[in-house]
């Protein structure tokens, strides 16, 4: 079956614009997480959006914002960029996380954004 | 809160030689622990997981056990191979405690290089 696919790639944006990366989970996935992943903070947990709801949110600023489709797919929105926007957005999918100890997310390939 | 600390890279091995990544955790409760590798320019792949105590996980020469009272999942591979060389995160996973909001908090992550 079809992996995580996430869109676009690669994108170069210019410091105080704003962006929207899409994410589209592995068929019957509900949930839908997005992680950054900088050089500096490692890997670092934005949100996660289940059955269109956000459930969970990281401490980022309120310029980072998601939300989920009735399909399952998500975006995810940066506004007002900044240099230390720069980095490699990170979308996982999953099947309704259980009580008892959650399963593997699966990973899509990313979008590198940079911020000049 | 949750947390994931491993060993610092980089590591560099010879061909056929033995690996360890240490890996502990801190978390209340039961967590879930995973290992993730991600090769140049990809997004993370989930390598093995273990969902209790106990268990070990391994998949493509890996292993690790999930340690209680060690509070440790430590990577083990007993011949690495140049197609290993990549970055392996440790992970953890968990709801908070009303059966929510799971997420996975990861740690820094270790480069592991494999020369012939």
């Amino acid at each position: 079956k079809a992996g995580v696919t996430q869109t676009p790639r690669y994108l170069i944006k210019t410091r105080g614009q704003q962006v929207t990366l899409s994410c589209s989970p592995i068929s019957g996935h509900r949930s839908v997480s997005w992680y950054q992943q900088t050089p500096g903070q490692g890997l670092q947990f934005l949100f996660e959006y289940f059955s269109e709801t956000q459930r969970n949110k990281g401490n980022f600023p309120g310029r980072f914002s998601g939300r989920q489709f009735s399909n399952s797919r998500s975006e995810m929105n940066v506004s007002t960029l900044e240099l230390g926007d720069s980095a490699l957005y990170l979308c996982a999918s999953s099947s309704t996380p259980s009580r008892t100890g959650g399963y593997g997310y699966t990973f899509g390939s990313g979008t590198r954004l940079t911020v000049v | 809160g949750n947390s994931v600390t491993q060993m610092e890279g980089p590591v560099t091995l010879s061909e056929e030689a033995f690996l360890t990544i240490n890996c502990t955790y801190t978390a209340t409760g039961y967590p879930s622990l995973f290992w993730y590798v991600q090769y140049p320019g990809e997004g993370l792949q989930l390598l093995l997981k273990a969902t209790k105590a106990d268990d070990k996980g391994s998949n493509k020469g890996f292993e690790a056990t999930y340690r209680k009272e060690t509070t440790s999942f430590h990577l083990e591979k007993g011949s690495v191979q140049v197609s290993d060389s990549a970055v392996y995160f440790c992970a953890l996973g968990k709801e908070n405690s009303g059966g929510s909001n799971y997420k996975l908090t990861f740690g820094k992550g270790t480069l592991l290089t494999v020369n012939p």
